[in-house]
C-alpha cells in the first residue's frame, strides 16, 4: 500500500446530508491535497494543504470544506452536495518540494441521491 | 496554462509485445512529467518522473518513459508487456519553476493486455 488511507471507502448520501471524507497519511510529509476523479475526465485539484496551511483552492464550491489539523491529517467536510458531485474523492500527500510526486489514498467512492 | 494530451483512450496489446502510452504536454518553461497506473478500485501509483538529465527514465515494473523536449512527449513504454499490467495510466505535468503546486494530469488511457 503507498502509507496513505481514506475513510470511508464507499459513501451515498442524500442532498440535505453532512458528512465527512477522511484522509490519514504515515509518511512523514508536510503537504496534502484533495482530488475529484470522475469518469473520463482528467484528475481535478480541489484543495492543497503545506505545512497545514491551505495554499491552493481551486475554485471549489463552498459545499466542500476541507481542514487540515496536523499534517497526518485532511478532512473533507460535505453538505447540501449535488447528485454532479458523485465521483471518487482522492487524497495525496507528497513532501513539499515541486519535483515529487504524489502518494495517493485508495480513494471514496461518493454517490449523491 | 500548462496541459496533458493523451491522444488514445484505450490501448489494447498482446501479451509478450511491446507496449507504448502516448503523452504530449505544454508547460512554459521547463517540465517535471509524471506517470501514475491506476487499479480497479485504487488510487492512483507512482510509476516514474522526470526531472532532468537523461531522456530515457525508468521506473517500477519494468515500465520506462522517454522525454523528447522537441516533440513536448513523454511516452510509456514496456518490452514486453504482462496481462497484470492492465489498468489505466495517467501522465501529469508540472511547471519546473513557481510556486504553483498545480499537478495537471491527462484523461487516462485504458491498457489492456490480452493473454
Amino acid at each position: 500500500e503507498t502509507g496513505v488511507t481514506q475513510t470511508p471507502r464507499h459513501l451515498v448520501m442524500g442532498m440535505t446530508n453532512k458528512k465527512s471524507l477522511k484522509c490519514e497519511q504515515h509518511l512523514g510529509h508536510n503537504a496534502m491535497y484533495w482530488y475529484k476523479q470522475s469518469a473520463k475526465k482528467p484528475l481535478e485539484l480541489m484543495f492543497v494543504y503545506s505545512l497545514e496551511e491551505r495554499v491552493e483552492n481551486n475554485s471549489v464550491p463552498s459545499r466542500f470544506s476541507p481542514e487540515c489539523p496536523n499534517s497526518s491529517h485532511l478532512f473533507l467536510h460535505l453538505h447540501t452536495l449535488q447528485p454532479e458531485d458523485s465521483a471518487l474523492y482522492l487524497c495525496a500527500s507528497s513532501q513539499d518540494r515541486i519535483y515529487n510526486e504524489q502518494f495517493f489514498g485508495p480513494g471514496t467512492r461518493l454517490t449523491v441521491l | 496554462a500548462q496541459s496533458v494530451a493523451q491522444p488514445e483512450d484505450q490501448v489494447n496489446v498482446a501479451e509478450g509485445n511491446p507496449l507504448t502510452v502516448k503523452c504530449t504536454y505544454s508547460v512554459s518553461g521547463n517540465p517535471y512529467l509524471f506517470w501514475y497506473v491506476q487499479y480497479p478500485n485504487r488510487g492512483l501509483q507512482f510509476l516514474l518522473k522526470y526531472i532532468t538529465g537523461d531522456n530515457l527514465v525508468k521506473g517500477s515494473y519494468g515500465f520506462e518513459a522517454e522525454f523528447n523536449k522537441s516533440q513536448t512527449s513523454f511516452h510509456l513504454k514496456k518490452p514486453s508487456a504482462l496481462v497484470s499490467d492492465s489498468a489505466l495510466y495517467f501522465c501529469a505535468v508540472r511547471r519546473s519553476s513557481g510556486s504553483a503546486r498545480q499537478l495537471t494530469f491527462g484523461s487516462g488511457t485504458q491498457l489492456t493486455v490480452l493473454p
